[in-house]
């Protein structure tokens, strides 16, 4: 079965300073990977996502992540974090081959981001 | 405006006594899903259905049951609840497995 670990369960920055937030994933085999942010009191909303192609995805608001398949990993980067990105971030996958039903989440990571 | 509802947001309840969560989606979404999140376990996938009639256990499905009568709607229902079902719960739904999946607000529960 699919499992998703996220390193870090909380990530403290000062603003305007760069982050990586971490995801690794459990299968060598094709998946399907997301980003999903939640905002204090709030539900999850996508960010962004790998499916297929340039391994380097973008979301609107500056986030990247880069889906590397030899390590199995599908870290989240900001170069220059603000204050509204303070929120708890979720890494999870979904394998094409499976279940259809199935999206696995990682623990998540709540980010800090501090004046 | 396309979105996923869940009633009620706030519920205390006791041991016991039975319950059901609601959900609705407005976007004609092939599937859907519960979870349940807990602090420092992240979301765990309670139960998912890939269409009318069809459900499917996720990870911790022991206590509860869902139905899928309509293709809109997918409730959550607690027979006997208990103290260990306290949580945060989140209806999802998704049109096809590589798409993104929509979040309802929640629904904080808790049996006392």
């Amino acid at each position: 079965a699919q499992s998703v670990t996220q390193l870090d369960s909380q990530v403290p920055v000062f603003e305007e300073a760069p982050v990586e937030l971490r995801c690794n994933y459990s299968s060598s085999v094709s998946v399907y990977l997301f980003w999903y942010v939640q905002y204090p009191n709030q539900g999850l909303q996508l960010l962004l996502k790998y499916l297929s192609g340039s391994t380097l995805v973008e979301s609107i608001n500056g986030f990247e992540a880069e889906f590397n398949k030899s390590q199995t990993s599908f870290h989240l980067r900001k170069p220059s974090v603000h204050i509204s990105d303070t929120a708890e971030y979720f890494c999870a996958v979904s394998d094409p081959g499976g279940s259809q039903g199935n999206l696995i989440f990682g623990k998540g990571t709540k980010l800090s981001v501090k004046p | 405006e396309a979105q996923v509802t869940q009633n009620p947001r706030y519920l205390i309840t006791v041991t016991g006594k039975k319950l059901t969560v609601t959900c609705s989606q407005n976007m004609n979404h092939e599937y859907m899903s519960w979870y349940r999140q807990d602090p420092g376990l992240g979301l765990r996938q309670i139960y998912y259905s890939m269409n009318v009639e069809v459900t499917d256990k996720g990870d911790v499905p022991e206590g509860y049951k869902v139905s899928r009568k309509e293709k809109r709607n997918f409730p959550l229902i607690l027979e006997s609840p208990s103290p260990n079902q306290t949580s945060l719960y989140f209806c999802a739904s998704r049109y096809q497995q590589a798409d993104t999946q929509y979040f309802g607000p929640g629904t904080r529960l808790t049996v006392l």
